[in-house]
């Protein structure tokens, strides 16, 4: 995934339960983002950060929380408060000529 | 903000070429991007062009940008099973959060053989 890691692969959450999302990216880039993907459907963006210690939300940001403590690490948690996570989820980096790199993304499955 | 647009779906038989249209709002985006998603993946970029470009040739893939009408479009030759797949196109914007890419609802390729 050209130095950009999501984890895990598929992920089951229980009602009522947090859950968070892994990414981590080894290229240095300031730029970090996070999309959800439902099914037949396009990206819709759920929070962004340009720098460290700095986020912004997205489209549908309800729901959702991150943090971006370190450059390398950006993880998203789906609350109890999202009424709908089943989703796929991508996580993607800024390259340098401003394309995104993506992560091969999570599955969260509501059960 | 940026809006882009695409057909739903397309689909080929093996061997024709394919065309996947995609439409825009900001003429301001400095480059525009096509994204290919494979079943249960993430999105692997496949091409781009700057947008004082008219077209891009890269193998079997020719891109080719309408400045004037905000159309871009992909081109694939001699389209194989292997393609199937959804294709993105997404144009990159910059505003106050920096710079941004805004993607199109894909369209889904179907190649029969």
């Amino acid at each position: 995934d050209g130095g950009i890691t999501q984890s895990p692969k598929y992920l089951f959450r229980k009602e009522g339960q947090n859950v968070t999302l892994s990414c981590e990216q080894n290229l240095n880039h300031d730029a970090m983002y996070w999309y959800r993907q439902d099914p037949g459907q396009g990206l819709r963006l759920i929070y962004y950060s340009q720098i460290v210690n700095d986020f912004q939300k997205g489209d549908i940001a309800e729901g959702y929380s991150v943090s971006r403590e370190k450059k390398e690490s950006f993880p998203l948690t789906v609350t109890s408060a999202q009424k709908n996570p089943t989703a796929f989820y991508l996580c993607a980096i800024s390259d340098t000529f401003g394309g995104y790199t993506f992560g091969s993304g999570t599955r969260l499955t509501v059960v | 903000g940026e809006d882009v647009e695409q057909s739903l779906f397309l689909s080929v038989r093996e061997g024709d070429s394919s065309v996947i249209n995609c439409t825009y709002t900001d003429s301001s985006s400095t480059y525009l991007y096509w994204y290919k998603q494979e079943p249960g993946a993430g999105l692997q970029l496949l091409t781009y062009i700057f947008s004082n470009m008219d077209m891009k040739q890269d193998q079997r893939l020719t891109v080719l940008l309408n400045k004037k009408d905000k159309h871009l479009s992909l081109r694939i030759a001699d389209t194989q099973t292997g393609d199937s797949a959804i294709y993105f196109c997404a144009g990159l914007s910059n505003n106050n959060a920096g710079n941004m890419l805004t993607f199109g609802g894909g369209t889904r390729l179907m190649v029969k053989p």
